[in-house]
């Protein structure tokens, strides 16, 4: 069983960055993409972009281009999310998601990032 | 402009049957991609329902069907019950954006 694994909670100042990881266990990373999307409180999901594990190459959302980097690495099962120049709008829980035909099929149990002065 | 849109709610009494639609356009549904849905409960992340239009992953009841017809789709669920009552949303891919897209999410009452 596929099981994907995200670290904790973390609360940031405006402007700075937050890194946030997801590791996998129970499948083969390498061989999926695995999506990242997040959901600002009491509002839908977004998708930012994800990463071919395989491939090693990210395709962002435009709305994201130029503030965020996904990374995967393959000998720990682990990709990580980074987003910069965060701005209380940024304020939300982001999942990572393993991508299989276009669909997502397992998810991360959530990774609340809180964006405050 | 690239959007999916659904109904912000919808809601049915125990047993009855409820239908959430999905707009798209012809750079998403209407161009031939697959529609996905999805289930949140509250506080919880969301679990895949329906895969590539009308597939359910396995364990998700028959209650739930998937359809899909020109640029819309459509999730069905019968013999509604209390443990329905959720957020669903649908998601597909899209060819302007070179990426996914998820509908703004509908909140399922059940009376």
């Amino acid at each position: 069983q596929v099981q994907l694994v995200q670290s904790g909670a973390e609360v940031k100042k405006p402007g700075s960055s937050v890194k946030v990881s997801c590791k996998a266990s129970g499948g083969t990373f390498s061989s999926f993409g695995l999506g990242w999307v997040r959901q600002a409180p009491g509002q839908g999901l977004e998708w930012m972009g994800g990463i071919i594990p395989f491939l090693g190459t990210p395709n962002y959302a435009q709305k994201f281009q130029g503030r965020v980097t996904m990374t995967a690495d393959k000998p720990t099962n682990t990709a990580y999310m980074d987003l910069s120049s965060l701005r209380s709008e940024d304020t939300a829980v982001y999942y990572c998601a393993r991508k299989r035909a276009g669909h997502f099929d397992y998810w991360g149990q959530g990774t609340l990032v809180t964006v405050s002065s | 402009q690239s959007v999916l849109t659904q109904p912000p709610s919808v809601s049915g009494a125990p047993g009855q049957r409820v239908t959430i639609s999905c707009t798209g356009s012809s750079s998403n549904i209407g161009a031939g991609y697959d529609v996905h849905w999805y289930q949140q409960l509250p506080g919880t992340a969301p679990k895949l329902l329906i895969y590539g239009n009308t597939n359910r992953p396995s364990g998700v009841p028959d209650r739930f069907s998937g359809s899909k017809s020109g640029t819309s789709a459509s999730l069905a669920i019968t013999g509604l019950q209390a443990e329905d009552e959720a957020d669903y949303y649908c998601q597909s891919y899209d060819s302007s954006l070179s990426g996914s897209l998820f509908g703004g999410g509908t909140k399922l009452t059940v009376l």
